[in-house]
């Protein structure tokens, strides 16, 4: 079983939509989350990061933590064109040598 | 703003060549990643130091690979010798570890990737 799962998409959404990304992790005991953009030939970029359970909002940008239920989502309100890229999940806990954990990313499409 | 640098951005070369690749970490950060990617594989990590020390490097392959922090401002991935199937994107990131605990872990930061060729 992989330590961070995402749905690798693709995910298409028209423009002013909410798009809604999802990420699932196996250690219950993982600590730290964040959600990183990788447009297509470019370097990961940090969108958000969430530590506690609940919602943390950024401009459009909503990330939704659940320990319980062991996922992390990512919400993109007014989703538009240049939001279209790859999202990548990460991980890490202290319990595990505070390693970051990917997921292999869902790319989203936003349509005009 | 600062960043992370990586050099060289662009490298081809031929098979059995040594390649090295640098890294300079964000002033004050105290961990630095080395990661590849590929279409097929991911993000995979391949090392990982924390304040020059390796920490994990159990993803990289020990009989080609070798990666060293020599001070604070460097770190380097060699490669020796190469093969066609280390083509890849290699991106080296540098974050803050900070005692234990739920905040004890600081985003990471991505430079702009060294796209390796080998032929």
């Amino acid at each position: 079983q992989k330590e961070v799962e995402q749905n690798s998409g693709p995910l298409s959404v028209p423009e002013g939509a909410i798009a809604s990304l999802n990420c699932t992790y196996s250690d219950r005991g993982s600590q730290s989350f964040f959600w990183y953009r990788q447009y297509s030939g470019k370097s990961p970029e940090l969108i958000m990061f969430i530590y506690s359970n609940g919602d943390k909002e950024d401009g459009r940008f909503t990330a939704q933590l659940n320990k319980a239920s062991q996922y992390v989502s990512l919400l993109i309100r007014d989703s538009q064109p240049s939001d279209s890229a790859t999202y990548l999940c990460a991980v890490t806990s202290s319990n595990t040598g505070n390693q970051f954990y990917f997921g292999t990313g869902t790319s989203l499409t936003v349509i005009p | 703003d600062a960043r992370v640098t990586q050099t060289p951005r662009h490298k081809v070369t031929e098979m059995g060549q040594e390649v090295t690749m640098r890294c300079q970490p964000i002033l004050g950060h105290n961990t630095v990643f080395w990661y590849r990617q590929t279409m097929m594989q991911g993000l995979e990590l391949l090392a990982y130091f924390r304040n020059r020390a390796p920490l994990d490097d159990s993803g990289m392959p020990k009989d080609r690979f070798s990666a060293e922090m020599p001070d604070a401002t460097l770190a380097t991935l060699k490669i020796q010798p190469s093969e066609p199937r280390d083509s890849a994107v290699y991106f080296c990131a540098s974050g803050l570890t900070v005692g234990t605990g739920i905040y004890s872990n600081q985003p990471q930061h991505f430079g702009d990737g060294t796209r390796l060729s080998i032929l």
